[in-house]
């Protein structure tokens, strides 16, 4: 079956644009997680959906990120006035969530984020 | 052959080899352990993962070992071929019972030599 998709993939913004990125989860997964990636680094991450309600945004680096899922499906990652060190690649997961113990996240392609 | 160590950056093998990554833990209260083979210009492809009530699980040529005692992960690959070269990422859930976030270690990178 499809995977999870986001896009765009490639994203160029000058410094002080607001940009989306839009992530579509596996059909049917409840949760669904934001991670930023670093050149040459492991993921880390920003925020989490469990359907609509967002749980925990601790990794949220300051105000300019924003994330919605207000359906329970598709999401959006919003970056206000983007800085060069909001330059990454920016992972979306979704995972099926069943109970109550953590559940395998799978992760879409991702989007390269490159702010001049 | 294989190669040990603690946040070894890279790990370089013959093909045919099996290889040994390890991965340190930092939060004893993890329950949840899961490691990912990442591609250059990919996501995080799933492998493996493992709950903390268990000590070992395999997969098809993979197996993966948790040490609780010493907060020690590792990931086998048997025979190990040139497309498992990539950056191999382990990853824990340190909230027990609370968010379902993975924390990821820094990911060794494994070259399979033909």
């Amino acid at each position: 079956g499809a995977g999870v998709s986001q896009s765009p993939r490639y994203k160029v913004a000058k410094r002080g644009q607001d940009v989306a990125l839009r992530c579509d989860p596996i059909s049917g997964h409840v949760s669904l997680f934001w991670y930023q990636q670093a050149l040459g680094q492991g993921p880390e991450f920003l925020t989490y959906f469990q359907n609509e309600a967002q749980l925990d945004k601790s990794g949220l680096p300051s105000d300019r990120f924003f994330a919605e899922r207000p359906e329970g499906s598709v999401s959006t990652l919003k970056i206000q006035r983007t800085q060069q060190e909001d330059s990454a690649v920016y992972l979306c997961a979704s995972s099926l969530a069943q109970g109550w113990s953590t559940d395998t996240q799978y992760f879409g392609p991702g989007t390269r984020l490159t702010v001049l | 052959g294989e190669s040990v160590g603690l946040h070894l950056p890279t790990l370089s093998v013959q093909e045919g080899d099996n290889s040994i990554i390890n991965c340190a833990y930092s939060n004893s209260a993890s329950d949840y352990f899961i490691w990912y083979k990442q591609e250059s210009g990919k996501g995080p492809q799933f492998i493996i993962d493992i709950r903390s009530n268990m000590d070992k699980r395999q997969g098809q040529r993979v197996t993966v070992l948790l040490n609780k005692t010493v907060k020690h992960l590792s990931l086998q690959i048997a025979a190990t071929q040139p497309g498992d070269s990539a950056v191999y990422f382990c990853a824990e859930n340190p909230t027990q019972g609370g968010s379902e976030k993975l924390v990821f270690g820094k990911g060794t990178k494994l070259t399979v030599n033909p």
